[in-house]
Formats: C-alpha cells, structure tokens, sequence
C-alpha cells in the first residue's frame, strides 16, 4: 500500500462547477498535510496545508481533514480553466522534517 | 531572490554513462531535498539534508545513486551507471526551518534526465 493515495484522474469539471480532490494516507502518525498544485511541465507549489481536523479555507480552496478516517480532500469552488493542473496531496509524518507525496490527481476545467 | 536553481535542464545520456546533477538552494534554508518524478511513481523523495547533513537517503533506489552537500550553497546528486529505467525529471527542493513545518518547500525547476 502507497503511503498517499490519489485517484490519477482525469477529474474533468465545468467552468464554475466545485472540483472535488481526496486524498487518503496510511500512517496514522502523520500530523500535517498539504495540497501542491503542478502546472503541466513546471514545479510543483504550495496552496494550502491543514493541520486540525474539519475546513480551513483559503479563497476559492477548501482543505478538509478526517484524521479518523485518513482522508484529506481539496475542494476548488468556482473552477476556472487556470485551475487546470495536477493537485499534489503531501503529508508530514510527526517527527520527520519530510514530505510524503501522493501521484497526484489532474484536473480539467472545461469552459 | 532567485530561487532555487537547477543544472542541467535536460541531459540526454547513453545506459552505463555517470551523470551528476546540481542544485543551488535559497540562501539561508536548512534544508534540501531532492525528488524524483516520474508518471509510474508520483513523486519521490531520495534524499533529503538539514545544515548540509544527510538526515535519511532510505529513498535512494540503490547503490548506483549517491548525493552530496558540500556546503550550504551546493548540492549534487549522481547516477553512475545509468539505466533508461532512471529517466525521469529530477526536483530540488529547499525549506527554512518554518517552512519545513508548514509544509513549503521551494522547488527548482526540475532537471529532466533521459536515459537511451
């Protein structure tokens, strides 16, 4: 079993529909999760992380956490074709000053 | 600042060949890392270094790859030989102490290596 676990995709959403990400992580050690967002053929960069379970919202992104359940997912209201890229799911074992990531999920945004 | 840098951003080797890459991190970030991505696999950690020091390379597929941090401003990771089973894009990474808690590593553009 893969430490991070992301469905590959495609997710294709429309314009201005909510684009739904999840990610699941088999330590039940990990403290800190991150979402990276990876522009075809560039580095990955940080949007958000998350910490406590429940929302943190930042703009237009959502992060939610279930430690119970091992599940983090990355909500992006209001898609916008810009947003189209690979989303990286990455978590931070306590203890450890590294980031697991997952494979990441790609996501198209239709106009 | 110019960020974290790179070289080469391609190479284009022959199975059997050594080939080194190169990372010139942010100035003054403790830490350093370097990933590997490819389709198949995501992206994988190898190695990662606090103050120049090796803090857990168990990312390192085998014997074939080794890294270095000489000093604060350089770090290199070789491949010798290389197998095509190598090809991939190769990331550096650095982090200031905060940002390693906050999840921020600052990421180089990627050195995409090309094993024939």
């Amino acid at each position: 079993q893969k430490e991070v676990e992301q469905n590959s995709g495609p997710l294709s959403v429309p314009e201005g529909a909510i684009a739904s990400l999840n990610c699941t992580y088999s330590d039940r050690g990990s403290q800190s999760f991150f979402w990276y967002r990876q522009y075809s053929g560039k580095s990955p960069e940080l949007i958000m992380f998350i910490y406590s379970n429940g929302d943190k919202e930042d703009g237009r992104f959502t992060a939610q956490l279930n430690k119970a359940s091992q599940y983090v997912s990355l909500l992006i209201r209001d898609s916008q074709p810009s947003d189209s890229a690979t989303y990286l799911c990455a978590v931070k074992a306590g203890g450890y000053n590294k980031l697991i990531f997952g494979a990441g999920t790609r996501l198209a945004v239709h106009p | 600042d110019a960020g974290v840098i790179q070289s080469p951003r391609h190479e284009v080797t022959e199975m059997g060949q050594e080939v080194t890459l190169r990372c010139k991190p942010i100035s003054g970030h403790d830490y350093l890392f370097w990933y590997r991505q490819t389709m198949m696999r995501g992206l994988e950690l190898l190695i990662y270094f606090n103050n120049n020091v090796p803090i857990d390379d168990s990312g390192m597929p085998e014997d074939r790859f080794s890294a270095k941090m000489p000093n604060a401003s350089f770090s290199t990771l070789k491949i010798q030989p290389s197998e095509p089973r190598d090809s991939a894009v190769y990331f550096c990474a650095s982090s200031p102490i905060a940002g390693v808690n906050t999840g921020e590593l600052f990421f180089g553009e990627g050195s995409r290596l090309t094993v024939l």
